[in-house]
């Protein structure tokens, strides 16, 4: 496989769930990223890792825990969401400062 | 710190008609800049960017973008559109401080029309 993969692609969850989003690099990069897409509102970025430490947290509600456990991997931890945390979430990896962020397919996430 | 702005949240055009998307930023420093495509139920792919090289940059799809720095713009454009140019576009900054994280607009969905 090549470039940025995201699994699963769509995810349902009820408000009491615990789930987990995954997001795999194949570009040899050392950043990753997780990015939140809403209807009406710009992407934001949640969380950055670089060499595998978190080097920007966006004031993300600690229901959302990411895990960095290699270069490679990335994950975002989900429990107890809320309804209006049903978006498009986004992954992307780079070279750490460098400009050009490769993005995932993305997980549909619906909170029920 | 780095903003952009996107002037027009819906563009429709007819197949064969210009396109114009609008960006504008708002930097301390010399900025770079990206125009990123999303495609329906898909991720963003770079169009294109421009990094204080050459001020008319060309992309991919035939799409160019011309940075202005006394306009503060760096709009995006193409000359004939396809039908398969339907997708959402968004600018995008470099932000200035630790790392490459990038500031977003709020996108433009390019409509056309056969």
């Amino acid at each position: 496989e090549t470039g940025v993969t995201q699994t699963p692609r769509h995810l349902v969850m009820g408000m009491t769930n615990k789930k987990s989003l995954k997001c795999e690099q194949h570009l040899g990069h050392n950043a990753m990223y997780w990015y939140k897409q809403s209807a009406k509102k710009p992407l934001e970025l949640m969380f950055v890792y670089s060499l595998e430490e978190r080097v920007e947290n966006n004031s993300v509600p600690s229901r959302f825990s990411p895990e960095c456990p290699n270069s490679s991997h990335l994950f975002l931890h989900l429990h107890t969401l809320q309804p209006e945390d049903s978006a498009l979430y986004l992954c992307a990896s780079s070279q750490y400062n460098t400009d050009t962020q490769y993005f995932g397919p993305g997980t549909r996430l619906t909170v029920l | 710190a780095q903003s952009v702005t996107q002037l027009g949240s819906h563009v429709s055009v007819s197949e064969g008609a210009l396109v114009l998307l609008r960006c504008n930023y708002s930097s301390s420093v010399p900025p770079y800049l990206f125009w990123y495509v999303q495609y329906p139920n898909q991720g963003l792919q770079l169009l294109l960017k421009y990094t204080s090289a050459a001020t008319l940059v060309k992309g991919i799809n035939g799409f160019e973008a011309e940075f202005k720095k006394s306009e503060t713009s760096f709009h995006l454009t193409k000359p004939s559109a396809h039908m398969s140019d339907a997708a959402e576009y968004f600018c995008a900054v470099r932000n200035n401080n630790a790392g490459n994280m990038l500031t977003f607009g709020g996108g433009t969905r390019l409509m056309v029309k056969p």
